[in-house]
């Protein structure tokens, strides 16, 4: 039972920033947000993960909310290359696993 | 530093039979854990191993079973296929143990089909 919330879709014009949003509103205080991507059914492909504080590496940022309910992630500069599945979930602290949602397909476009 | 590597690619096999998959963790990784994606779906959490022990599972039956061996590699076996057991199998790999709370990296996974 996933634990996030996304939006089925989103587009996104190539070399604009990409904002992808994800509830996550009954995560426990000890629980990460994890960021995943997926193309065309290959292996899911590490984006970024958090606590309660913002996070940057050269792929992402993201935004937690101080609530810890909701959090975004940011692509600065979509490429074609960024087109893709992107799940937001949370990774159950009792027992490690990540529960998948359904996620955002993500469509860049010339 | 070498990826999460998975073997094989793609198999074919019949209602009934018995299926070993197999997985080398990241260089340094000692966690692995199995994830079973059906067609259109997220993936869904098998079962992780941390030094050779099975510390948690999925909502999946005792015919899914694995091992972990000492150089921290994994096999994922199923017995009695089922056509619902056609699926892309990942395997994932992470440093720290039980309760980490670093980077989780995927293989490109195995593609099953059961006929």
């Amino acid at each position: 039972d996933a634990k996030t919330t996304q939006p089925p879709s989103m587009d996104c014009a190539e070399g604009r920033a990409a904002n992808l949003p994800c509830n996550h509103s009954t995560i426990s205080g000890n629980e990460y947000v994890y960021w995943y991507r997926q193309i065309h059914s290959q292996g899911p492909q590490y984006i970024i993960h958090g606590l309660k504080n913002n996070e940057t590496n050269e792929m992402a940022s993201l935004i937690i909310t101080e609530d810890r309910k909701s959090s975004t992630l940011i692509l600065p500069h979509a490429t074609l290359r960024d087109t893709a599945v992107y799940y937001c979930i949370v990774r159950e602290w009792d027992t490690d696993k990540l529960i998948f949602g359904t996620g955002t397909r993500l469509q860049v476009f010339p | 530093e070498t990826g999460v590597t998975q073997s094989p690619t793609h198999l074919i096999k019949t209602r009934g039979q018995q299926v070993t998959l197999r997985c080398s963790s990241q260089s340094g990784h000692n966690t692995v854990s199995w994830y079973q994606q059906a067609l259109g779906q997220g993936p869904q959490f098998i079962f992780q191993y941390y030094r050779e022990e099975e510390n948690g599972r999925g909502n999946f039956p005792p015919r899914f079973s694995g091992l972990q061996f000492p150089n921290y590699s994994s096999e994922l076996n199923v017995n009695a296929l089922e056509l619902d057991d056609s699926a892309l199998y990942l395997c994932a790999s992470s440093r720290g143990g039980v309760r980490n709370t670093g980077e989780l990296f995927f293989g490109e996974g195995s593609r099953l089909t059961v006929l």
